[in-house]
Formats: structure tokens, C-alpha cells, sequence
């Protein structure tokens, strides 16, 4: 079993649809939670960045993080074209783990106009 | 401010030969992380690294790769007799991390071509 599952998609919606990505992870030791864009050919774009359970928004962006479930989501309101990309989703523990992330394979994202 | 550097962008190898990928990190950020990313795969973790200090080396192979931050000067990733099989992209991040914060940027990649 990987660490980190995310479904590869593709995912394709129309301009102002509300996007959900999601992520499992197996490991109980992970505390820190992140989600990243990551353009064709491009290095990935911090997007979000979590500590533990709970709820984060950023404009368009919300971040859940539910560690009894081991399940983390961000959901895009209003979803634009240009959020056409492909999402990963991170995390790591802490201590001597703090800074391996293991992400997950990527759900690429298109917003059609 | 500029973000994470990286260099080359592009580098195409024969096998057998010797790769050396560069990273910058973001200013004020002392520590470096390395990730492969093979075609239709995730991001792999490679090596974590301080000025000076390798922090954590568990995602490297045992053989033939090393990667370095010396005192002075971008970190170093180097793939000695490089194979089919080492054609990626391999990103650099960097992060602050000596506030507790585990936040990394990453850089644009170097994409390795073996020939």
C-alpha cells in the first residue's frame, strides 16, 4: 500500500463548477499537510499548507484535513480555466521526518470554458 | 525576491557519463530538499540537506548518486554513469524550516535526457 493515494483523474469540469481533490494517506504520524499545482512542465506552486486537522480557505481555495479518516481535500470555488493543471497532494510528520514529503501521484484538472 | 533556481534547465547525457544539477535556493532559505519525477509518477523525495550537512539521505540510491550544499555556492546533485533509467525531472525546494514551518518552494526542475 502507498503512503499517499490520489486518483490520477483526468478531471475535467466547466468554468465556474466547484472542484473537489482528495487525498489517503496510511500513515498516522503525518501531521503536516500541503497542496501543491503544478503547471505542464513546470515546477509545482504551493497552494496550501496545513498543521494537523481542520479547515483552511485562501480566496478560492478551502483545505480540509480530517486525521481521524486520514483524508485530506481542497475543494476550488469557482473554478477558472486557468486552474487547468494537475494538483499533488503533500505531507510529512515531524521531527527527524519534518522535511520528507511524500506527495501523492497527481489529479490533472481541466476547467473548460 | 527571486524564487528557487535552477540549472540547467535542460541536459541531455549519454550514458555512462556524469550529470551535475544545480540549485539556488530562495533567499534567506538555508535548507535544500532534491525530488525525481518520473513520467506519470509523483514527486519521490531524494535528500534533504543543510549548509554544509546531509539532514536526510534515506530517498537517494545507494550507488552512484551524492548530492552536496556546500558553505558557498548552490547545491549540487550529482549522478555519476548516468542510465536510461535516470531520465526524469528532478526538482530542487527550499524552505526556511528554522521556525518550525515545513513550507517548500520548489524551483522550475532540470529535466535529464539519457541518451
Amino acid at each position: 500500500q502507498k503512503e499517499v493515494e490520489q486518483d490520477p483523474g483526468p478531471l475535467s469540469v466547466p468554468e465556474g463548477a466547484i472542484v473537489s481533490l482528495n487525498c489517503t494517506y496510511s500513515n498516522s504520524a503525518f501531521q503536516y499537510f500541503m497542496w501543491y499545482r503544478q503547471y505542464s512542465r513546470k515546477g509545482p506552486e504551493l497552494l496550501m499548507y496545513t498543521y494537523s486537522s481542520g479547515n483552511k480557505e485562501d480566496g478560492r481555495f478551502t483545505a480540509q484535513v480530517d486525521k481521524s479518516s486520514k483524508y485530506i481535500s481542497l475543494f476550488i470555488r469557482d473554478s477558472q480555466p486557468s486552474d487547468s493543471a494537475t494538483y499533488l497532494c503533500a505531507m510529512s510528520g515531524e521531527g527527524s521526518t519534518l522535511g520528507r514529503l511524500y506527495f501523492g501521484r497527481g489529479t490533472q484538472l481541466t476547467v473548460w470554458p | 525576491n527571486a524564487g528557487v533556481m535552477q540549472n540547467p534547465r535542460h541536459l541531455v547525457r549519454r550514458r555512462g557519463q556524469e550529470a551535475r544539477l544545480r540549485c539556488s535556493p530562495m533567499k534567506g532559505h538555508s535548507h535544500v530538499y532534491w525530488y525525481r519525477q518520473l513520467p506519470e509518477e509523483g514527486l519521490k523525495f531524494m535528500v534533504y540537506l543543510q549548509k554544509e550537512n546531509i539532514i536526510d539521505e534515506s530517498g537517494m540510491p545507494k550507488e552512484r548518486f551524492s548530492a552536496e550544499f556546500p558553505k558557498e555556492g548552490p547545491s549540487i546533485l550529482r549522478i555519476q554513469q548516468v542510465v536510461r533509467g535516470d531520465s526524469a525531472a528532478y526538482f530542487c525546494a527550499s524552505s526556511p524550516l528554522a521556525s518550525g514551518s515545513n513550507e517548500q518552494f520548489f524551483g522550475p526542475g532540470t529535466r535529464l535526457t539519457v541518451l
